[in-house]
């Protein structure tokens, strides 16, 4: 059975540009979140998708939005890059009903320059 | 207060050695728990879940207080292999965020 996957594996941007993360759940998962680990720092929550629509997000700008597509694959994007978001973008997906385990994909690494 | 917290480490103890971490989370109405380990840079992979009653799994034993609001990871006979951060989840009922802590660094030694 397939993992998450996750692409690209790395993108670098230029401040100001904008970049798009794209992740596919584990088959039979509804539910994905989309998590940023700054070097050194932990995991911070940045969004919720289930069944197709936002549910949650964490405390981040409204430049840092995405979706979830009707085969529950989801994409972040991220506009007006900043350095500081600079970081490994990781995407888990579980069955959605809060008591389930989560299973990260491999994560893309987006550098701002 | 954060909603989970770690103790950073490192942990530093000889193979073999038993090591026990601990994550305190502040909100009563968490209703999930989970032990997470990263490799550097690499995806945070599952260890185990934490049930009230406790649960093993070969070397690994995990243990849920709710009355102190923490939960607790105890590694026996301590591999190289273990070394590694080691994350806690908590999930609180009805946001179904996973809130996870900033890790516990476990370095085994030979």
């Amino acid at each position: 059975e397939a993992g998450v996957t996750q692409s690209p594996t790395h993108l670098i941007k230029t401040r100001g540009q904008q970049a798009t993360l794209r992740c596919s759940p584990i088959s039979g998962h509804t539910s994905v979140y989309w998590y940023q680990q700054a070097l050194g720092l932990g995991l911070q929550f940045l969004l919720w998708y289930d069944e197709g629509e936002e549910r949650n997000r964490g405390n981040f700008p409204p430049r840092f939005s995405g979706r979830q597509f009707p085969n529950y694959s989801s994409e972040l994007n991220v506009n007006a890059l900043e350095l500081e978001d600079s970081a490994l973008y990781l995407c888990a997906s579980s069955y959605g009903t809060g008591n389930e385990k989560l299973f990260f994909g491999s994560g893309t690494q987006l550098s701002v320059l | 207060r954060k909603e989970v917290e770690q103790d950073p480490g490192p942990f530093n103890v000889p193979e073999g050695a038993t090591v026990a971490f601990n994550c305190t989370y502040s909100n009563s109405a968490s209703q999930s728990f989970f032990w997470y380990r990263q490799d550097c840079r690499k995806e945070p992979k599952l260890l185990m879940s934490v049930y009230s009653s406790g649960n093993e799994d070969g070397r690994f034993t995990a243990q849920l207080n709710r009355a102190s609001q923490y939960i607790s990871l105890l590694i026996r006979d301590s591999k190289l292999s273990d070394s590694a951060t080691y994350l806690c989840a908590v999930v609180t009922s009805g946001t179904y965020k996973y809130i996870f802590g900033t890790g516990t660094r476990l370095k085994v030694l030979a």
